[in-house]
């Protein structure tokens, strides 16, 4: 079965620092999606970024990017240049092709970012 | 822009109360799903369905039941509420394929007194 493990319960950074949040993912599928989601406090899920297993490049979304690293399994998120408004819940999530996975999300449980000015 | 809704953003019922949380995406997307937030557990799957009025069970479907009569509504049913039900339940919605992601509806924060 396929898990994510996000090892960081909370984090702290300064405004305008760069931040590695932590993912580490199993699974024995070949093909695969990693993704990462923000909740800030109002609740709302927002997706960020995707990064598919067979994609050479790390995937960049703006200030995020994704730090994949296929053969260690993990798949950590940089912010570059906090702001305060990326004070939140991250979590990183993964999706199995095929079979009767439906694109069934795993979550990890999350890491709490706080940036303090 | 794909909008996912959820019937409540605040629930509070009874233990042994029927409460039906519901669900309405409008993007046509196939898949829709139910999970269930707690602190320290992040988000775990309880239902899912691919297809209207087909039905898969997610992670932890216990005390749960699920609904599609029609492809863009999906609801979630607690058949006699407990207080270990109480948590936040978040909707989700996607198109088929590993590489889409899942949008989100609000939340509905459910308190089962």
């Amino acid at each position: 079965a396929q898990k994510i493990t996000q090892t960081q319960p909370g984090m702290f950074v300064q405004e305008k620092e760069a931040v590695t949040l932590d993912c580490t993912y199993d699974t024995s599928d070949q093909s695969y999606g990693l993704f990462w989601y923000k909740q800030p406090s109002s609740g709302e899920m927002i997706f960020l970024i995707y990064q598919g297993s067979y994609d050479e490049q790390n995937a960049t979304e703006g200030r995020y990017s994704l730090n994949f690293q296929k053969a260690r399994k993990s798949a950590n998120l940089v912010i570059s240049a906090s702001q305060l408004g990326d004070s939140a819940m991250y979590f990183c999530a993964m999706r199995l092709s095929g079979g009767t996975s439906y694109g069934k999300l795993t979550f990890g449980q999350g890491t709490i970012l706080t940036v303090h000015p | 822009d794909v909008k996912v809704t959820q019937s409540s953003r605040y629930l509070v019922k009874r233990t042994g109360e029927k409460v039906f949380l519901e669900c309405v995406q409008d993007m046509d997307h196939e898949n829709m799903f139910w999970y269930r937030q707690d602190p320290g557990l992040g988000l775990r799957l309880i239902y899912f369905s691919y297809d209207v009025k087909m039905k898969e069970k997610g992670d932890i479907p216990e005390g749960y039941s699920v609904s599609r009569e029609k492809k863009e509504r999906f609801s979630l049913i607690l058949e006699s509420a407990s207080t270990n039900q109480t948590s936040m339940y978040l909707c989700a919605s996607s198109l088929t394929g590993y590489s889409y992601e899942q949008y989100f509806g609000p939340g509905t924060r459910l308190t089962v007194t």
